[in-house]
């Protein structure tokens, strides 16, 4: 079985700065899909970012990114000039490749709060 | 295009009722999920579907009941709710054949009294 953890149940920065929110997982698949995913106030699930496990090249999307590490099985989001609208509950997510339907995995959760 | 359309959005029920949530994509999407949300817990999965009359246990099955009669369709019913089944519950759906992204509903606020 796959788990996922993420050590930061909340954390804050200020408008403009840079924040990392930490995720590591432990699975003994070898292919596997990686997400974080934010959850605003309204509840809505919004995909933020994804990685491939075999894709050596860190994601990336627009002020977001990754910092996939296999063999330390670590995977980080970095949100660069932080804005008032990235205030949300972030969740890190994981996949096995093939033959999974829709099971993710996901971890508990960090509370981003942008401040002025 | 509406995605998946999650129904009710509130709900307030008392220990013992039963009710279904309903889940509905127009998609086309062979994969549905159900996932509960606690706090301090992340979401946790319930039963998944692979396509219409297949379905199966997921994480948390204890005390709820799908069917998958149509692709569109994937309800979650609560036999004999309890209070420990107080929490948000999401659906999901993705395709089988056009990549990995998983398709959210708005969830459902459900309180057992």
């Amino acid at each position: 079985a796959q788990t996922v953890t993420q050590s930061q149940p909340e954390m804050s920065v200020q408008e403009a700065e840079t924040v990392t929110l930490s995720c590591t997982y432990d699975t003994s698949e070898s292919n596997y899909y990686l997400f974080w995913y934010k959850q605003p106030p309204s509840r809505q699930m919004i995909l933020v970012i994804r990685q491939e496990a075999y894709k050596q090249q860190n994601a990336t999307e627009n002020r977001f990114s990754v910092n996939f590490q296999k063999a330390a099985k670590s995977f980080s989001l970095k949100i660069s000039d932080s804005q008032l609208g990235d205030t949300a509950m972030y969740f890190c997510a994981f996949m096995k490749h093939s033959g999974t339907a829709s099971k993710l995995t996901f971890g508990t959760g960090t509370r981003l709060q942008v401040t002025l | 295009n509406a995605g998946v359309t999650q129904t009710p959005k509130f709900q307030v029920l008392k220990t013992g009722q039963s009710m279904t949530l309903q889940c509905a994509q127009d998609m086309n999407h062979e994969y549905m999920s159900w996932y509960r949300q606690d706090p301090g817990m992340g979401l946790r999965l319930i039963h998944y579907s692979v396509g219409a009359g297949i379905t199966d246990q997921g994480e948390v099955p204890n005390g709820y009941n799908v069917s998958r009669s149509t692709t569109e369709d994937f309800p979650l019913r609560l036999l004999s709710a309890a209070p420990s089944q107080t929490s948000v519950y999401f659906c999901a759906s993705r395709s089988r054949y056009q990549g990995e992204k998983l398709f959210f509903g708005s969830g459902t606020q459900l309180s057992v009294l």
